[in-house]
């Protein structure tokens, strides 16, 4: 099924620890992101690409890091895992043009807990 | 700043009475206004979208959105909840052409 697929879904890390977050679209879209889900705080961005080649950063930027490896993927790293990154990170990928598109497609989420 | 403010965290309706989500909105040049939908353990869906043209914009569901330019206001509705209907929904405004910014969201519990 076409989509944007998510890997891990859960995830414990002690604090210190790093990990990647792995998110692969098959529809051919330009524009992926990240987003992290907090209770209250509703979708917050943390880093998106454009377009393949291009990074930049969005909100809430401070202790991650992306690679946009190819068209098709988009990794978010934590280097120092604290436990004010436990969250739901969700990846969405987009051809946006004015009008032109329903948004985002999301990916399912990976549940990160940091203790 | 670009920015949605979704006002009641949480909507309580009994099943067949009719329901509103409110959304209220800060942009700068024409708003892009979209509704998603999250169901547990899910990601975002797209629910229906305001570019241009009719104020009162139809989308999956049974739902609708009220595009009101002078409250900017782009309340969610629908005549008749279900019970279904019971989810986590996010008003979102679309800046530059790729970028979403989204309310902090509203539960809305539809009871039998």
């Amino acid at each position: 099924n076409a989509g944007v697929t998510q890997t891990p879904k859960f995830q414990v890390l002690k604090t210190g620890q790093s990990m990647t977050l792995q998110c692969a679209q098959d529809m051919n879209h330009n524009s992926m992101y990240w987003y992290r889900q907090d209770p209250g705080m509703g979708l917050r961005l943390i880093y998106y690409s454009a377009s393949e080649g291009t990074t930049d950063k969005g909100e809430v930027p401070n202790g991650y890091n992306v690679s946009r490896l190819n068209k098709r993927e988009f990794s978010l790293r934590l280097e120092s895992a604290a436990p004010s990154q436990t969250s739901v990170y969700f990846c969405a990928s987009s051809e946006l043009m004015a009008g032109g598109s329903d948004g985002y497609t999301f990916g399912s989420g990976t549940r990160l807990t940091v203790v | 700043a670009q920015s949605v403010a979704q006002p009641e965290d949480q909507v309580n309706v009994a099943e067949g009475n009719p329901l509103t989500v409110k959304c209220t909105y800060s942009v700068s040049g024409n708003p892009y206004l979209f509704w998603y939908v999250q169901y547990p353990n899910r990601g975002l869906q797209f629910l229906l979208k305001y570019i241009t043209g009719d104020n009162l914009v139809k989308g999956s569901y049974g739902f609708e959105a009220e595009f009101n330019k002078s409250q900017t206001s782009f309340h969610l509705k629908k005549p008749s909840a279900l019970v279904s209907d019971s989810a986590l929904y996010f008003c979102a405004v679309l800046y530059n052409f790729n970028k979403f910014y989204f309310g902090s969201g509203t539960k809305l519990n539809v009871k039998p």
